[in-house]
């Protein structure tokens, strides 16, 4: 199957400041990529498609001047939390859909946590 | 609006011991139905696409099936590797967003030796 990357898998940052989550497609090409969000012993909630050479759609209730998605290449998406508060602490999981489109791989995941 | 029910939240079986989990779905014109295993602090793995009421698909231990209304994933004489959580996941029409994924809120299934 395909493979999706992300970088970095961990980081702890200060209240106040910005994150950079990278989402890379590894062995295809994703001219669409979906960053989801996920709280402890929770499901996956959608909150953004990214499109390669266009604006990001984001999901109801989710602040796109926040989370700002830059999908800059075929196969690079990146999300950055901006002003991070201890709230904004989950685990952020990138995913892109396969050459069939009918299918979708998901990254490892990236852990944040805010002090 | 689409939605996914998964059913139990969790579920504790012995070595061997058969069962099957459930995924309720609501979809205005369903795309695709998809069957993922999580392991902690890890992205989901793919597992399964079920695309038509009947359709039955197998892996090792693992079978997902589908009905119009929802889909079942059995898992024959499970061994403790398979204790993972299983997320069931639907997508719509384009109508309602190409290739966007409903999920529902998963099963963790425990495998004690």
């Amino acid at each position: 199957g395909a493979v999706v990357s992300q970088h970095p898998s961990w980081v702890i940052c200060k209240s106040g400041t910005s994150v950079k989550i990278e989402c890379r497609s590894l062995d295809f090409q994703a001219t669409t990529m979906f960053w989801y969000r996920q709280f402890p012993k929770q499901s996956l909630m959608l909150m953004a498609t990214s499109n390669e050479g266009s604006k990001a759609t984001y999901e109801q209730g989710v602040e796109k001047d926040k989370f700002l998605i830059n999908h800059a290449s075929l196969t690079l998406s990146t999300l950055t939390v901006t002003s991070a508060h201890p709230e904004d602490s989950s685990f952020y999981i990138c995913s892109a859909p396969g050459t069939t489109r009918r299918e979708q791989f998901f990254g490892p995941g990236t852990r944040l946590t805010v002090l | 609006e689409d939605q996914v029910t998964q059913s139990p939240e969790a579920l504790r079986l012995q070595e061997g011991e058969s069962s099957s989990l459930n995924c309720s779905y609501t979809v205005s014109g369903l795309r695709g139905l998809f069957w993922y295993r999580q392991d902690p602090g890890k992205g989901p793995e793919f597992l399964f696409t079920l695309y038509s009421a009947g359709e039955e698909k197998e892996k090792e231990r693992l079978k997902a099936t589908l009905t119009k209304k929802e889909s079942f994933l059995h898992i024959t004489a499970p061994k403790p590797e398979d204790s993972a959580t299983y997320l069931c996941a639907v997508q719509a029409s384009v109508i309602q967003g190409a290739q966007k994924l409903v999920f529902g809120q998963g099963t963790r299934l425990t495998i004690n030796p």
